[in-house]
């Protein structure tokens, strides 16, 4: 298995209080992704980064910050967590973020926003 | 971009060949097919991917029809850890690193 890990594993937080989700691997890889998913839902991506200190948006980012200073470490932060919020989050990795490379993803996250 | 449509949902008998279906009738010539799948809330798990020919490995084959409107993914001998929804993925996001878009996918359940 791909060496990604998350912390925390599981949060209850109330409304608007900051929140920071990390993602740490062990492989390397250049892009790193935060993706959330819903009930009934498949992953949507937040963020995604392409090198350190280099982010973007992705489909759902309101509300979301990102930071990369090392390789091997992507901070999600909520500045300030609502309900809607509430979410199972993924990060994955991958190493060249090539079309026909595959994606790695951790255990995930389950926020809870009270 | 380009849409997938699956079934929502599938059964199949231990043992048995699962063969979970794929529309992508507006893939374009140079996408790739993926499918992954996750299994009980766990991060989703690549499985296999293709461009035009069929493909093999350990997990799984991959049947993709000529036109490459459609594929399928066959788990010859299901068992009951391969329950699990299934994404079939067609399009990449080349302006979000090549970001996943995941639909809803088919949750497949293997029985005894």
């Amino acid at each position: 298995d791909a060496g990604i890990t998350q912390s925390p594993r599981h949060k209850v937080t109330e409304t608007g209080t900051p929140v920071t989700l990390r993602c740490h691997q062990t492989e390397n890889h250049r892009y790193m992704y935060w993706y959330r998913q819903d009930p009934g839902h498949g992953l949507r991506l937040i963020h995604y980064s392409y090198g350190v200190k280099d982010t973007d948006k992705g489909e759902v980012s309101d509300g979301y910050s990102v930071s990369r200073s090392k390789t091997e470490d992507f901070l999600l932060t909520l500045e300030s967590a609502t309900s809607s919020q509430t979410s199972v989050y993924f990060c994955a990795i991958s190493n060249e973020g090539l079309a026909r490379n595959e994606q790695f993803f951790g255990p995930g996250t389950r926020l809870t926003v009270l | 971009d380009a849409k997938t449509t699956q079934p929502p949902s599938m059964d199949c008998a231990e043992g048995r060949a699962a063969n979970l279906p794929c529309n992508h009738s507006t893939i374009s010539g140079n996408e790739y097919v993926y499918w992954y799948r996750q299994i009980h809330s766990q991060g989703p798990q690549y499985i296999i991917h293709g461009l035009k020919n069929n493909e093999t490995n350990e997990m799984a084959s991959l049947i993709i029809t000529e036109d490459r409107k459609s594929s399928t993914l066959i788990l010859p001998h299901a068992t009951l850890r391969d329950t699990a929804v299934y994404y079939c993925i067609v399009r990449v996001g080349r302006n979000s690193g090549y970001a996943l878009n995941f639909g809803k996918g088919t949750s497949l359940l293997v029985t005894p």
